[in-house]
């Protein structure tokens, strides 16, 4: 089946700097990627839909200069979290949709810390 | 808009036991139902969806759910529990086939020898 790659799996930052997760379509074209956080012990939260070439739309109450998300090629879509802090600590997980198959994938998550 | 409500946030079975969780939905279009597993630490993994054909959907690892729409629900179940279902389970909604899903808040299953 079609592969959702995420990079890194785990970070540890420290407060104030900023973290780059990629998320990649490893054997599809994905105009369309989403973003989702995950508290512990709590559900998925979509924090963004991500479209190639184009400005990715925030879900309400998420800080797209916090968030920043950048979808330049069909395989690669970014997350940046600008100037993390503790409360920025979560599972970030990724989803790409298939452009031929209309459906979505998953990508593993990654973890971040910020200490 | 989509939502699903997840009755019950954690479910304990015996190994060998039927699972059922269950999953409601309210959707002002025909929807498109999920569920997901979730093991710890890891992203998801697609048990089975229903995208208006059959309703009844049959999933990987022995797990089914059927679309009921008179009741708003699409309740997932196994026959047979196994050791290896332990993990948390999400029901998710769409509107549209490939887009962004509401997911509900998850049931943690517990299977017990």
């Amino acid at each position: 089946g079609a592969v959702v790659s995420q990079h890194p799996s785990w970070v540890i930052c420290k407060s104030g700097t900023s973290v780059k997760i990629e998320c990649r379509s490893l054997d599809f074209q994905a105009t369309t990627m989403f973003w989702y956080r995950q508290f512990p012990k709590q559900s998925l939260m979509l924090m963004a839909t991500s479209n190639e070439g184009s400005k990715a739309t925030y879900e309400q109450g998420v800080e797209k200069d916090k968030f920043l998300i950048n979808h330049a090629s069909l395989t690669l879509s970014t997350l940046t979290v600008t100037s993390a802090h503790p409360e920025d600590s979560s599972f970030y997980i990724c989803s790409a949709r298939d452009n031929t198959a209309d459906t979505q994938y998953f990508g593993p998550g990654t973890r971040l810390t910020v200490l | 808009a989509q939502s699903v409500t997840q009755l019950g946030s954690h479910v304990s079975v015996s190994e060998g036991a039927l699972v059922l969780l269950r999953c409601n939905y309210s959707s002002s279009v025909p929807p498109y139902l999920f569920w997901y597993v979730q093991y710890p630490n890891q992203g998801l993994q697609l048990l089975l969806k229903y995208t208006s054909a059959a309703t009844l959907v049959k999933g990987i690892n022995g797990f089914e759910a059927e679309f009921k729409k008179s009741e708003t629900s699409f309740h997932l179940t196994k026959p047979s529990a196994h050791m290896s279902d332990a993990a948390e389970y999400f029901c998710a909604v769409s509107g549209t086939s490939g887009y962004a899903l509401n997911f509900g808040k998850g049931t943690s299953l517990l299977v017990t020898p």
